[in-house]
C-alpha cells in the first residue's frame, strides 16, 4: 500500500535549470496538492488540483507551474531554478480533506545552487 | 500576521510528564482542524482530528476554543517516541488549510 509517492527524494540543480518533480497516489483521491516547507515559515501550498483536469494557485505559485497528467499523478516543473526555490517539496492528497486530513508523501529536498 | 500561530518550543520534558500545545487561528470561518506529527526530515502524519466537543485518542486529547479561537493538544504520559514536531492545521475551505509552523517536542529519558 503505497500510498503517495514522490520522485526524486533529493536534486541539486543550478540557477536557471529546470526539473519536474514527480507525485503519484493510489488511494483513489480526487484531490492533489503541492507545498513546499521552509525554515520557520511552515508549509505553504503552492498549487492544488482538486479534479482530474482542474489546477489552482495556492499561496506561493510564482516560478512554478503543475500539471494534473490523470487521477492518479501530478507533476510539479520549476522552468528557471532559483536560490528561493531551495526547500523541501511535499507532494500531498485527499478525499475528503476536511474530514481526513491530507496524506503527505515522503518529500523532495532540493537545493539551488 | 501568519493564520496559524504556534510556540515553536522546544518543549523539553521528562518521561511520564503531561505537556501541551496551544495554538491559535485568525480565521473565524476556520471549519476543520488537525493536529500532524512530523519526525526529523520526515513526511507530516496525520496525529488526530479535532472536533469542536473535543476528543481524545489514547494518550492525546485535542480540544477546540472557538470563541478564543485556538485549539489544544494535550498529551499525557509522554514516551521518548513522542518526540516530534506537531503541526497544528486550519481548513477554511475545500482547499484552504493553513499550517503552523510547529512545536517541537523533546521528551527526556
Amino acid at each position: 500500500n503505497a500510498g503517495v509517492t514522490q520522485t526524486p527524494k533529493f536534486q541539486v540543480l543550478k540557477t536557471g535549470q529546470s526539473m519536474t518533480l514527480q507525485c503519484a497516489q493510489d488511494m483513489n483521491h480526487n484531490s492533489m496538492y503541492w507545498y513546499r516547507q521552509d525554515p520557520g515559515m511552515g508549509l505553504r501550498l503552492i498549487y492544488y488540483s482538486a479534479s482530474e483536469g482542474t489546477t489552482d494557485k495556492g499561496e506561493v505559485p510564482n516560478g512554478y507551474n503543475v500539471s494534473r497528467l490523470n487521477k492518479r499523478e501530478f507533476s510539479l516543473r520549476l522552468e528557471s531554478a532559483a536560490p528561493s526555490q531551495t526547500s523541501v517539496y511535499f507532494c500531498a492528497s485527499s478525499g475528503d480533506a476536511s474530514v481526513y486530513g491530507y496524506t503527505f508523501g515522503s518529500g523532495t529536498r532540493l537545493t539551488v545552487v | 500576521r501568519k493564520e496559524v500561530e504556534q510556540d515553536p518550543g522546544p518543549f523539553n520534558v521528562p518521561e511520564g510528564a503531561t505537556v501541551a500545545f496551544n495554538c491559535t487561528y485568525s480565521n473565524s470561518a476556520s471549519q476543520s482542524f488537525f493536529w500532524y506529527r512530523q519526525d526529523c526530515r520526515k513526511e507530516p502524519k496525520l496525529l488526530m482530528s479535532v472536533y469542536s466537543s473535543g476528543n481524545e485518542d489514547g494518550r492525546f486529547t485535542a480540544q477546540l476554543n472557538r470563541a478564543s479561537q485556538y485549539i489544544s493538544l494535550l498529551i499525557r504520559d509522554s514516551k521518548l517516541s513522542d518526540s516530534a514536531t506537531y503541526l497544528c492545521v486550519a481548513n477554511y475551505n475545500f482547499n484552504k488549510f493553513y499550517f503552523g509552523s510547529g512545536t517541537k517536542l523533546n521528551v527526556k529519558p
